[in-house]
């Protein structure tokens, strides 16, 4: 089973749609979650934490299910500007150097 | 802001060549990596160094060398440039105790021919 697994996607929506991507994460002993932001060609950028409780980001809402070992991005209202590859991104305990990435989601937010 | 700088963006080197990519941090981070991305592989971890002259092998360190001589400067080396080393090289960093607050570079672009 591979570590951190995403729906590669494409996802093709139309504006002001809601999307939602889930990645499952094998390790369960992994500690810290995140989102990543990575537009084309361009390095990737946090987008936001994953708390067990669910945060929200103003249009983007992110959950954490440890028992299942799962972890869910919505976006909703979704902007031209959304268009990007998400990528799931899982840690280890407190202290521990490595993140382990998932290959990312692509999403296209068509006019 | 956090800013890592990678010197070289796009690159051509011939097969056999030696390279030097560089990567430079202003934040006095710690920690420093440097991962390869391919299409369909994601993010692949090649070397990281948590200290000064201190280094650790990642993932997929095979062809590869690191030098860190100084805290804000890492060094990725391809002794003998191959082409299945054609990738985009990221080089990131990040604070002690931190670890998983991660600042990438803007990413270079190698191509091995």
């Amino acid at each position: 089973r591979k570590e951190v697994e995403q729906d590669p996607g494409p996802f093709n929506v139309p504006e002001g749609a809601t999307v939602a991507f889930n990645c499952t994460y094998s390790n369960s002993a992994s500690q810290s979650f995140f989102w990543y932001r990575q537009d084309c060609r361009k390095e990737p950028k946090l987008l936001m934490s994953v708390y067990s409780s669910g945060n929200e980001d103003g249009r983007f809402t992110a959950q954490l299910n440890r028992a299942s070992q799962y972890i869910s991005l919505l976006i909703r209202d979704s902007k031209l500007s959304d268009s990007a590859t998400y990528l799931c991104v899982v840690g280890g305990r407190a202290g521990s150097y490595q993140l382990t990435f998932g290959k990312g989601t692509k999403l296209s937010v068509i006019p | 802001d956090v800013k890592v700088t990678q010197s070289s963006r796009y690159l051509v080197k011939r097969t056999g060549e030696k390279v030097f990519l560089e990567c430079v941090q202003d934040m006095d981070h710690e920690n420093m990596f440097w991962y390869r991305q391919d299409p369909g592989l994601g993010l692949r971890l090649i070397y990281f160094s948590y200290d000064v002259k201190m280094k650790e092998k990642g993932d997929i360190p095979e062809g590869y060398s690191v030098s860190r001589e100084k805290k804000e400067r890492f060094s990725l080396i391809l002794e003998s440039a191959s082409t299945n080393q054609t990738s985009m090289y990221l080089c990131a960093s990040s604070p002690r105790g931190r670890e998983n607050t991660i600042y990438f570079g803007e990413g270079s672009w190698l191509t091995v021919v």
